[in-house]
C-alpha cells in the first residue's frame, strides 16, 4: 500500500535558521498538501502542490513537488518562534494519506 | 475557525462501551474523513465518505464504523472500546473527492479517553 514518509522525525533549530522537511512517497503522486499542526490544535491547510516540479512561496515558506512527483519539500527561511508544530505532508487520490510528520521546535 | 464541528470535545468512557462521535462538515463540503492521532504520533487514516457514499478505507477496525447522513453529516462509532483506543479524532470535510478541491478542513477534534 502507499506509504508516506517524512524526514525527519523531529527538528529544533535557533531562532534565524532554516528548517527543511522532507516527505517521500513509494509511489507516484497525483498531488501533495502541506498542513501545519500547532501543539494541541488541528491540522491547518497551508498548501497544495499538483504539478511535476512546481515551486510555490507563502511569505517565508517554499514549497517544491518532485519532478518524479514522489517526492516533495518544505523550506522555512529564517524561522520564527511562530513556526513551532509539526507539518505534515498528505497525499492521495481517494485514500488521502498523512506523512509521519515533523515537529519543529523553535529557541528563542 | 475551519467550519467544521465535531461533538464532543471531550469523551471519557469505560473499556467494552461503545460511543459515538459526530462531525458537521463545512458547509458546502461533500466529502467527509476521519482520522486517529495518538499521542505525540501521526494522523492514521481510518475511513471517507463522499456524499452519503463510503469512498475509501484505511486502517480502521472491525469494532469502528461510520456512515454519512443526508445532510452529510457524518457519524464515527466505536464500540468493545480498549485502553489503546484512547486518542484524539479528526474529522475533515474537503469540497471534492479524488484529486479535485480536496483540501481538507479539520476540526477541533474529540478527544476520547478509555479508562
Amino acid at each position: 500500500g502507499q506509504q508516506v514518509m517524512q524526514i525527519p522525525q523531529y527538528q529544533h533549530v535557533q531562532e534565524g535558521e532554516d528548517f527543511t522537511t522532507y516527505c517521500n512517497s513509494s509511489t507516484t503522486l497525483s498531488n501533495i498538501q502541506w498542513y501545519k499542526q500547532r501543539p494541541g490544535g488541528h491540522p491547518v491547510f497551508l498548501i497544495q502542490l499538483v504539478k511535476s516540479g512546481e515551486v510555490k512561496k507563502q511569505k517565508r515558506l517554499t514549497f517544491q513537488f518532485g519532478e518524479a512527483k514522489k517526492n516533495s519539500s518544505l523550506h522555512i527561511t529564517a524561522t520564527q518562534t511562530t513556526d513551532v508544530g509539526t507539518y505534515f505532508c498528505r497525499a492521495g487520490t481517494y485514500k488521502y494519506i498523512f506523512g509521519t510528520g515533523t515537529r519543529l521546535k523553535v529557541l528563542a | 475557525d475551519s467550519g467544521v464541528t465535531q461533538t464532543p470535545k471531550h469523551l471519557i468512557t469505560a473499556t467494552g462501551q461503545r460511543v459515538t462521535l459526530r462531525c458537521s462538515p463545512r458547509s458546502g463540503d461533500l466529502s467527509v474523513y476521519w482520522y486517529q492521532q495518538s499521542l505525540d504520533q501521526g494522523l492514521q487514516f481510518l475511513i471517507q465518505y463522499y456524499n452519503g457514499e463510503e469512498r475509501a478505507k484505511g486502517n480502521i477496525l472491525e469494532r469502528f464504523s461510520a456512515q454519512q447522513f443526508p445532510d452529510l453529516h457524518s457519524e464515527l462509532n466505536l464500540s468493545s472500546l480498549e485502553l489503546g483506543d484512547s486518542a484524539l479524532y479528526f474529522c475533515a470535510s474537503s469540497v471534492g473527492e479524488g484529486t479535485v478541491n480536496t483540501e481538507a478542513f479539520f476540526g477541533q477534534g474529540t478527544r476520547l479517553t478509555v479508562v
